[in-house]
């Protein structure tokens, strides 16, 4: 039982490029979740699902799109990264709402 | 919009010393209320998570708290030890179910 894992560990970008970060969770649970950290800022919520083929808006969603077409798997995109997303990306998930939420293990990403 | 505090952002105590975390929440209407432990460089790690119609949850040395009505919450730690450090993050949980705030975390360093 792995939990919730995420890949790559570490990315560097230039600005301009794309890229996707995947994370795959096998407990089952039906709502999914990606974050970033950043010094300063907390942690935020980026997009999240509750359940397979649907996603939704959270705090900080500009520059980001995700999908979900499977339930245990949720991929976050970049478009065209800019340095003002560089930064620590969190996966979690839970049973439903209102639920603990299980964390990956983070990917830290760089963008030159 | 839900702020969540805590305060202090760094603590440094002796080991064996029991000590509380504090989590303040400026909304009252939070549902949950879950701490978190993080090691450098890591994921989060849930610790508790205080239901809406709780007030305390325990965990072997640990016991997190919630009062709604005064916008606070507590993580206490019994006989603290130097494996206890870490920062700890506490973060609400909104009505809808689908996004935890996060608080800034307390660095805590248990020194033998």
């Amino acid at each position: 039982n792995a939990g919730v894992t995420q890949t790559p560990k570490f990315r560097v970008l230039k600005t301009g490029q794309s890229m996707t970060l995947l994370c795959a969770q096998d407990m089952n649970h039906e709502y999914m979740y990606w974050y970033r950290q950043d010094p300063g800022m907390g942690l935020r919520l980026i997009h999240y699902s509750v359940g397979e083929g649907t996603t939704a808006k959270g705090e900080v969603p500009d520059g980001y799109n995700v999908s979900r077409l499977k339930k245990q798997n949720f991929l976050l995109g970049l478009e065209s990264a800019a340095p003002s997303q560089t930064s620590v990306y969190f996966c979690a998930s839970s049973w439903r709402g209102y639920n603990e939420q299980f964390f990956g293990p983070g990917t830290r990403l760089t963008v030159l | 919009k839900q702020e969540v505090t805590q305060i202090p952002a760094a603590l440094s105590v002796p080991e064996g010393e029991n000590l509380v975390l504090n989590c303040s929440f400026t909304d009252s209407a939070i549902y949950n209320l879950q701490w978190f432990r993080q090691d450098p460089g890591k994921g989060l790690t849930s610790l508790l998570l205080i239901q809406s119609s709780q007030r305390e949850q325990t965990s072997g040395r640990l016991n997190a708290s919630l009062d709604k009505s005064s916008g606070r919450s507590t993580l206490y730690i019994a006989a603290s030890q130097p494996g206890d450090s870490a920062t700890y993050l506490c973060a609400g949980d909104n009505n809808a179910g689908n996004m935890l705030t996060f608080g800034g975390g307390t660095r805590l360093m248990v020194k033998p």
